[in-house]
This record gives structure tokens, C-alpha cells and sequence, in this order.
């Protein structure tokens, strides 16, 4: 069946280090796909989305690129702050309207 | 987007006792969802909540345990009932909305601990 799979945490950065929180997703046809973030004891917000091959969708100095021929959807970022520190959630679906499959999440640790 | 508001925010709660959880919408929106997170988890759906019709509930989760409501577009209820330490969650509601249907919104979330 479907699913995302993100890499383990957590992530542990110093500020202004560069990130990378590997996604890679198995899917039978053309998802869209989405990066959440959960602050420390919140909700989800939704971060950033691409709904087509080699869209790239970006917010708050986050990007990410839908790469149909490796599957993946890799968030990036490039000098990270302390209020980045979160838990970070890849997830995909096929249909406007239908539920979607999450990844296990990725802890992102941003000290000073 | 979408404004969510879900009520309560948190909850301590004997065990065998019922919950329900509410979550309010600002504007209509076509499509309402149930999801649990387990501590250091990830989201796993409960249910679809349909508006004017029985909801429809994921392998695993069933009407007894987690009966749900829908009477119009922009809100809907989740009750735990008869609840047990293993219900201890985060419950969350999403919604999309009526013209940006490729996206779901997600309410704050509720807070629940089963003693």
C-alpha cells in the first residue's frame, strides 16, 4: 500500500546549519504531497506542498521539490533557527478531500 | 485556509468515562476528518465525518468506540467512549475547505489522558 517514509530522529543542528530531512514516499500513482510541522504542544500547521512532478513548494525559507523518479520530497532549508526546533511530518494523498497517509515524523533540535 | 477551533483543549478523564470533543470551522468546508496521534506518534485517521450521514470509520476504529457527528458544514463531534489509558492520545480534527480542497487544515488538537 501507500506510505511515506522519513528519516529518523531526532535531528540535532546548530543556528544557521543547514537542514535536510530525507522523504521518500511509495505510491501507484501521482500524489500530492505536504510538509507539516508540530510546534511544542500544538497542532499541525501546514509548512509547505507540491501537487505535480518537479513543483517545488516553499514557506518561511523552507523548499522542497517533488521528484517523481525518486520518489522523494526531501525538505530543505538552508540557515535554521532556534524556533525551528519541531516535529516535522511528511504526508501524501491522491484526492482533494481523502485522508492523508503521514510519515512517522522527524524531531528537529536547533540549539544556539 | 480555514480557522479550527476544537473544545476542549485538553482533558483528564477517569477510566470507563466518555469524552466528546468538538471542532468548529469558520466557513464551510466539504470534507471533515478525525485523526488520533499516540504519544511520540504519528497521525493515524479514525474517520471521515459526513455531513447528514454515518461517518466512516478506518480498519480498526469503530462506531461503538468513537461515535462521531456531523449536523452541518462546519462542525462536527468525536466522542471516546468507555475510555481506557490506551485512549490517551492527542485527537485531532482536519478539515477542506470548499475551494481549496487539495489541502486540509488542522484544528490545535485535544489533549486527552485516560487515568
Amino acid at each position: 500500500g501507500d506510505s511515506v517514509t522519513q528519516m529518523e530522529g531526532p535531528v540535532t543542528l546548530s543556528e544557521e546549519a543547514f537542514l535536510t530531512i530525507n522523504c521518500t514516499y511509495t505510491a501507484t500513482g501521482y500524489p500530492s504531497l505536504f510538509w507539516y510541522v508540530q510546534y511544542p504542544g500544538e497542532g499541525l500547521q501546514l509548512l509547505l506542498k507540491a501537487t505535480k512532478a518537479d513543483d517545488k513548494g516553499s514557506n518561511k525559507g523552507f523548499e522542497a521539490t517533488y521528484r517523481k523518479e525518486t520518489t522523494s520530497f526531501h525538505l530543505e532549508k538552508g540557515s535554521v533557527q532556534v524556533s525551528d526546533s519541531a516535529v516535522y511530518f511528511c504526508a501524501l494523498y491522491y484526492q482533494a478531500g481523502t485522508a492523508l497517509i503521514f510519515g512517522k515524523g522527524t524531531t528537529l533540535s536547533v540549539s544556539s | 485556509s480555514a480557522v479550527i477551533s476544537q473544545k476542549p483543549s485538553r482533558d483528564i478523564c477517569q477510566r470507563g468515562t466518555s469524552l466528546t470533543i468538538q471542532c468548529q470551522v469558520d466557513s464551510q468546508v466539504t470534507m471533515m476528518f478525525w485523526y488520533r496521534q499516540q504519544p511520540g506518534q504519528s497521525l493515524t485517521l479514525i474517520a471521515t465525518a459526513n455531513q447528514g450521514s454515518e461517518a466512516t470509520y478506518e480498519s480498526g476504529f469503530v462506531i461503538d468506540k468513537f461515535p462521531i457527528s456531523r449536523p452541518n458544514l462546519t462542525f462536527s463531534t468525536l466522542t471516546v467512549s468507555n475510555m481506557s489509558p490506551e485512549d490517551s492520545s492527542i485527537y485531532l480534527c482536519s478539515v477542506a475547505p470548499r475551494g481549496d480542497t487539495d489541502t486540509q487544515y488542522f484544528g490545535p488538537g485535544t489533549r486527552l489522558t485516560v487515568l
